[in-house]
């Protein structure tokens, strides 16, 4: 199957800083890409979704000015965690999908620990 | 709204036993549902799809999944489990709305496999 890359696997900011993650499709292109928060034992909460060359749709109840993303290109997506805080620890995904192929590709994930 | 329901937050099974996975979804005009498998710390891996055709699939790992249309179901079967198998599962159904499409998974179930 396709490979989606993560980057990085753990992450441990100070609070009020602020934390980039990466997501990349190696071999093929996404045109749309997805971000999920994770709880511990929880499923998968889609924070938002995002077209190459558009500002991202976010979910009702996500701050968009918190969580910046960016899809500048057809194989890589941003999302930066801003003025970070310890309840915005968590395990965050990246996926993505490409036009004709009808499922999304994950990526390893991201833990991200806010002290 | 299209909704996944996995009812079925923890299975215990032991080694070399049967094991069935339940997920239901809402109903829609077509769907496609997908099974995925998460290891602790990593992204998700697509076990197996359901996109039209056959109703019972195949997928990774021996596992395989009937999609019944009039039930709205889509449970995920394996004859013999190993301990490897031990994990966290997800159903899944793409959404599309208003031409833009989204992936809404269910809780998630955790399968145990005992030795």
């Amino acid at each position: 199957g396709a490979v989606v890359s993560q980057h990085p696997s753990r992450v441990i900011c100070k609070s009020g800083t602020s934390v980039k993650i990466e997501c990349r499709s190696l071999d093929f292109q996404a045109t749309t890409m997805f971000w999920y928060r994770q709880f511990p034992k929880q499923s998968l909460m889609l924070m938002a979704t995002s077209n190459e060359g558009s500002k991202a749709t976010y979910e009702q109840g996500v701050e968009k000015d918190k969580f910046l993303i960016n899809h500048a290109s057809l194989t890589l997506s941003t999302l930066t965690v801003t003025s970070a805080h310890p309840e915005d620890s968590s395990f965050y995904i990246c996926s993505a999908a490409s036009q004709g192929v009808s499922e999304a590709f994950f990526g390893q994930g991201t833990r991200l620990t806010v002290v | 709204a299209q909704s996944v329901t996995q009812l079925d937050s923890q299975v215990p099974v032991f080694e070399e036993a049967p094991v069935e996975l339940r997920c239901n979804y809402s109903s829609s005009v077509s769907v496609y549902l997908f099974w995925y498998v998460q290891y602790p710390n990593q992204g998700l891996q697509l076990l197996l799809k359901y996109l039209s055709g056959s109703t019972l699939v195949k997928g990774i790992n021996g596992f395989e999944a009937e999609f019944n249309k009039s039930q709205t179901s889509f449970h995920l079967r394996k004859p013999s489990v190993h301990i490897s198998d031990t994990a966290e599962y997800f159903c899944a159904v793409r959404s599309t709305t208003s031409g833009t499409y989204k992936y809404i998974f269910g809780t998630g179930t955790r399968l145990k496999v005992l030795a």
